[in-house]
């Protein structure tokens, strides 16, 4: 079956860039997805790719897509005590049910 | 757009009562997600609705939990008898467009002793 892969943790200093990395099985998914969770608060979307794009640029955020390795990743530039929070990375068709990760928890220290 | 609502935000109940969590989607969404989140399983998806009509309920635990979706602003997910097990947070999310962004809910945080 599907099956969607994170590492659980990462910790940066505040100023660095971060790099999460995600991999995932489902060849058919037409978009890939980043969520941010915050402390007691829902999953936030960041931002999404289309599964034909290999980059996507938006402010801080990078997302880097192989597709041939089914592998995703997230940079975010010049890291923030703010953006210290749990990452999901998600897959899906069109619509339906989405596939997420079991989440990184992104840690931001001084 | 006052976004996914959820209700309520906490919800403490004795093991064998019946709980009740409610969602309101985004309005013009056509797709309703229930979801459990927990640290033992992370966040897992129970059921999702299509203009109303439940598409897929395999991740419904078992017969103690079922989901209504009665009209297009408005949904329930119900668990009766609750158990400890149940607790958990529970999110609520709509879409509606063919990139199929989900929008969810703050959650409600369930305890059941």
């Amino acid at each position: 079956g599907e099956d969607v892969e994170q590492s659980l943790f990462l910790s940066v200093r505040e100023g660095d860039s971060s790099v999460i990395n995600c991999t995932y099985t489902d060849s058919s998914s037409t978009y890939l997805y980043w969520y941010k969770q915050e402390p007691g608060a829902g999953l936030q979307l960041l931002t999404y790719i289309f599964s034909n794009m290999d980059m996507k640029q938006d402010q801080r955020l990078t997302v880097l897509l192989n597709k041939k390795d089914k592998h995703l990743s997230l940079r975010i530039a010049d890291t923030q005590t703010g953006d210290s929070a749990i990452y999901f990375c998600a897959e899906g068709s069109s619509w339906g049910k989405l596939q997420f990760g079991a989440g990184t928890q992104v840690v931001v220290t001084p | 757009d006052a976004g996914v609502i959820q209700s309520p935000r906490h919800e403490v109940t004795e093991m064998g009562q019946e709980v009740t969590l409610r969602c309101k989607p985004i309005s013009g969404h056509n797709s309703l997600f229930w979801y459990r989140q927990t640290m033992m399983r992370g966040l897992e998806l129970l059921i999702y609705f299509n203009n109303n009509v439940p598409i897929d309920d395999s991740g419904m635990p078992e017969d103690r939990f079922s989901a209504k979706m009665p009209n297009a602003s408005f949904s329930t997910l119900k668990i009766q008898p609750s158990e400890p097990r149940d607790s958990a947070v529970y999110f609520c999310a709509s879409s509606f467009d063919t990139k199929n962004i989900q929008y969810f809910g703050a959650g409600t945080r369930l305890s059941v002793l």
